[in-house]
């Protein structure tokens, strides 16, 4: 079945302690992305990678890292995490060419405390 | 499930009448135009696109309306059932910076409750 999967699904944590969120799919897509979706402010875009080592900011970067070293893995990563980053994350996939809808895994609950 | 916003535009209907949900685009460079549907506790899931060198797109019970004038973009659900109550979002893409890939915008969204 085609998918992007995150993990984990849920996390609670507090502030300054490193995480990373796993996103991976299975459709050999060149594109991958990362969102935050916050109430009144719809889904925006974090980072996203055109294909294996090529990585670029989106809308809303501050605070984010990520990388890009395999074509189905695209890991987002907080070092160190802030109640500002308390948001619903998803992580999305698609082909290369720009005329194709992105697939959405389930996304990733974070609260930082 | 997690609630994917607050305060959304909301619109009811009743079961087997038809639902417009309409979305208003801000770039007129935007040339590809996506509607999502999002449930409770999921992840946007396709439902249809367009590109602007169309006016109409039709796909199972669900037609896609797209005016460049206005830049007014439109989802219709013929009979609409109540697995069609959901978060309905488009989104426009433009051209990322580094000139490839898609980059999407979206719109806040739409609740639409369907009433038996």
């Amino acid at each position: 079945e085609a998918q992007v999967t995150q993990n984990p699904r849920y996390l609670i944590t507090v502030t300054g302690k490193k995480l990373t969120v796993t996103c991976s799919q299975n459709m050999n897509h060149e594109y991958m992305s990362w969102y935050r979706q916050d109430p009144g402010l719809g889904l925006r875009q974090i980072y996203y990678s055109m294909n294996v080592e090529v990585t670029d900011k989106g809308d809303v970067p501050e605070g984010y890292k990520v990388s890009r070293k395999e074509k189905r893995n695209f890991p987002l990563i907080l070092e160190s995490p802030s109640p500002n980053q308390t948001s619903l994350y998803f992580c999305a996939s698609s082909p290369w060419d720009r005329n194709q809808p992105q697939h959405f895994g389930d996304g990733t609950r974070l609260s930082i405390l | 499930g997690e609630s994917v916003g607050l305060h959304l535009p909301t619109l009811s209907v009743q079961e087997g009448d038809n639902s417009i949900i309409n979305c208003a685009y801000s770039n007129s460079a935007s040339d590809y135009f996506i509607w999502y549907k999002q449930e409770s506790g999921k992840g946007p899931q396709f439902i249809i696109d367009i590109r602007s060198n169309m006016d109409k797109r039709q796909g199972q019970r669900v037609t896609v309306l797209l005016n460049k004038t206005v830049k007014h973009l439109s989802l219709q659900i013929a009979a609409t059932q109540p697995g069609d109550s959901a978060v309905y979002f488009c989104a426009e893409n433009r051209r990322g910076r580094s000139g490839g890939g898609n980059k999407l915008t979206f719109g806040t969204g739409t609740q639409l409750k369907v009433e038996l």
